[in-house]
């Protein structure tokens, strides 16, 4: 029940494209869910974050979209660019200075 | 930008041994946390830490860890006798509030 299951593993986009990456999870307390961005050698960095009171939040080309029926969220990057290539985890947390649950993880890699 | 540090970032040792990984958390942080990344796979928590105790720690954070904050400064994980499957980067992460985490850069161990 505490897992945070992520799709893809991998995915391959075209420059100026949109990227996708989904998460589900189990656990109805989480109420905080983060995406981090990871480049090879380095420690996972906050992309942008949503709490359930709200279905969509937008920062720059990084949207997160949110539907607490489904216990789904989502990662989109509009106008993908070669230095978003990197590892995407969604996480989850019951807040309160609680441990993130992590995702398993997208590796981006996007074309030129 | 204040920022999580972690030292050494690459530590080798053979299996049985000590070792204590030193990360300084951002300065005015209340939360402090463990987490590990075996190679490839997804970060794991290990274990919280708030107002100079454990607040929660995962099923891999058994007797052979302990963590402490020796000053102000500070915040160690301590592996008393390091097993091969230790390996991994171990980040440490801090928050101000209750939500957002920032991660230090890591310490990539190494059990021969």
């Amino acid at each position: 029940q505490q897992q945070v299951k992520q799709s893809p593993q991998s995915l391959i986009v075209q420059k100026g494209g949109i990227s996708i990456i989904n998460c589900a999870y189990e656990n109805t307390a989480f109420d905080y869910f983060p995406w981090y961005q990871q480049f090879p050698g380095k420690g996972p960095a906050l992309l942008i974050a949503i709490r359930p009171d709200v279905s969509e939040k937008k920062e720059g080309r990084f949207t997160i979209s949110f539907n607490k029926s489904a216990k789904q969220f989502s990662l989109h990057i509009m106008d993908s660019q070669p230095g978003d290539s990197a590892t995407y985890f969604c996480a989850a947390s019951t807040g309160g200075g609680n441990k993130l649950t992590f995702g398993t993880g997208t590796q981006l890699k996007v074309e030129l | 930008e204040p920022e999580v540090t972690q030292t050494p970032s690459h530590q080798v040792t053979q299996m049985g041994q000590e070792v204590i990984l030193r990360c300084v958390p951002i300065s005015n942080h209340l939360y402090f946390y463990w987490y590990r990344q075996i190679l490839g796979q997804k970060v794991e928590f290990l274990v919280s830490f708030y107002n100079n105790e454990i607040s929660e720690k995962s099923e891999i954070f058994d007797d052979q860890f302990s963590v402490e904050r020796p000053d102000g400064s500070n915040f160690t994980l301590k592996i008393r006798s390091t097993k091969l499957e230790d390996s991994a980067m171990y980040f440490c992460a801090s928050s101000l509030n209750t939500d957002t985490q920032y991660f230090g850069p890591g310490t990539r161990l190494t059990v021969l």
